[in-house]
């Protein structure tokens, strides 16, 4: 098992949909918590982080992690078509803060 | 100000030679870190440069994999004797300091070993 899963998509919303993109990980050491955004043939580029379980909310992007379920989400609310790209969850455990990627989910939002 | 920068954008060589990829991080940036991106798939992690020394590079494949970094300033990640499955895009990023500080990425450069 991987330590940390998630689907690459592609995920096809209209636009104005609310997009739910999700992780699962396997490590308990886990505490930091990351969502990257990587648009085609760019480097990622931070989006939101946070270390603790709950929500966390900027602008349209809410964060929601919860560690009793190893299990992280990213929602984006009115998504529009620059949204489209590919996300990318990405943790940290306390002791090394060298992040473990996820492979990254495809989103595509169409007019 | 200008953001991390590497070179060449594109690398198209045969299996066998030997690579050179290069990275410019932001200035004043101590952390310096290497990646891999295989087609479809997440980061991976390869090495990490503090000032000029690698106090992790337990990502490197192999030892045809090497890096060096010059201060805290220019980092080359040199593959010798390519392979087909060394293709893939390999990107830095660069913080202020370690641990939780943002890491800012380079556009990458896209590798194939034909």
């Amino acid at each position: 098992q991987k330590e940390v899963e998630q689907d690459p998509g592609p995920l096809s919303v209209p636009e104005g949909a609310i997009v739910s993109l999700n992780c699962t990980y396997s490590n308990s050491a886990f505490q930091y918590f990351m969502w990257y955004r990587q648009y085609s043939r760019k480097g990622p580029e931070l989006l939101m982080y946070t270390y603790s379980s709950g929500n966390k909310e900027d602008g349209r992007f809410t964060a929601q992690v919860d560690k009793s379920s190893k299990y992280i989400s990213l929602f984006i609310r009115d998504s529009q078509p620059s949204d489209s790209a590919t996300y990318l969850c990405a943790i940290a455990s306390g002791g090394s803060y060298i992040p473990t990627f996820g492979r990254g989910t495809s989103l595509i939002v169409h007019p | 100000g200008a953001g991390v920068s590497q070179s060449p954008s594109n690398k198209v060589t045969e299996k066998g030679k030997d690579v050179e990829l290069r990275c410019d991080p932001i200035s004043g940036h101590t952390a310096l870190y290497w990646y891999r991106q295989r087609l479809g798939q997440g980061l991976e992690f390869l090495i990490y440069f503090q000032g000029n020394s690698a106090p992790d590079k337990s990502g490197l494949p192999s030892d045809r994999f090497s890096a060096e970094r010059t201060g805290e300033s220019v980092s080359t990640l040199t593959i010798q004797r390519t392979q087909q499955e060394d293709s893939a895009v390999y990107l830095c990023a660069s913080s202020y300091g370690q641990g939780t500080d943002t890491q800012y990425f380079g556009p990458g450069t896209r590798l194939t070993v034909l």
